[in-house]
């Protein structure tokens, strides 16, 4: 069974940093891309970042880059979303997803941006 | 970046009756390799997103077959035959020949 467990989010001062992670299980993790989605209070899905199987090749949403870095240890199946200079807007449930067109879901992690 | 855009937002609909969404992208989904990354999720209330439809039409194993999708270049559409009281939720589209992936503002179906 395919699984994905998010963690890290919390509460962070705007200009803040947190770090997200993304454990995998039930599939070979080195063989599918990964992608970030968020949700926003209120809001609608929206794509954040997405990674390759090897990690060598990443793509961000105007929203985030520059501020944002997508990363994976596929020896460890996790991948990461660093996230630095947090605005208030950043506030959602950060969600994982397997491969490119998102088959699989993990539960999500709320990343709370507020002083 | 490819705009998507739902029509309608929010979709009250009675218990039995069939349900359709549209869905419409600002340029041609079809990738070089000849595919239409089109794909369409369901949210319900408290729960992770789900991927109900991949590449236009194709089913996801598990996903009840009142669930249909259909369409073509920027013009999509996801029905359901007859809606039953656990189909309430939003609904969204994706795309993902293009990076960014970009997602449809989202419809809301409710029971009546």
């Amino acid at each position: 069974e395919v699984q994905l467990l998010e963690s890290g989010g919390g509460l962070v001062q705007p200009g803040g940093s947190l770090s997200l992670s993304c454990a995998a299980s039930g599939f070979t993790f080195g063989t599918d891309s990964m992608t970030w989605v968020r949700r926003a209070p209120g809001k609608g899905l929206e794509w954040v970042s997405i990674i390759n199987t090897g990690g060598t090749y990443a793509y961000y949403a105007d929203s985030v880059k520059g501020r944002f870095t997508i990363s994976r240890d596929n020896s460890k199946s996790t991948l990461f979303l660093q996230m630095n200079s947090l605005r208030a807007e950043d506030t959602a449930i950060y969600y994982c997803a397997r491969g490119n067109n998102a088959q699989y879901w993990g539960q999500g992690t709320l990343v709370t941006v507020s002083s | 970046d490819v705009v998507m855009t739902q029509s309608p937002l929010s979709l009250p609909v009675t218990l039995g009756q069939p349900a359709s969404i549209s869905c419409r992208s600002s340029q041609s989904l079809v990738h070089s390799d000849g595919n239409t990354y089109l794909n369409w999720f369901q949210q319900r209330p408290g729960q992770s997103p789900r991927r109900l439809i991949y590449q236009v039409s194709y089913r996801d194993s598990g996903v009840p077959d009142r669930f249909s999708g259909s369409g073509s270049g920027t013009d999509f559409t996801l029905k359901i035959s007859r809606v039953e009281a656990e189909d309430v939720g939003i609904y969204y589209c994706m795309q993902a020949t293009q990076w960014p992936g970009t997602f449809g503002q989202g419809t809301r179906v409710e029971i009546k």
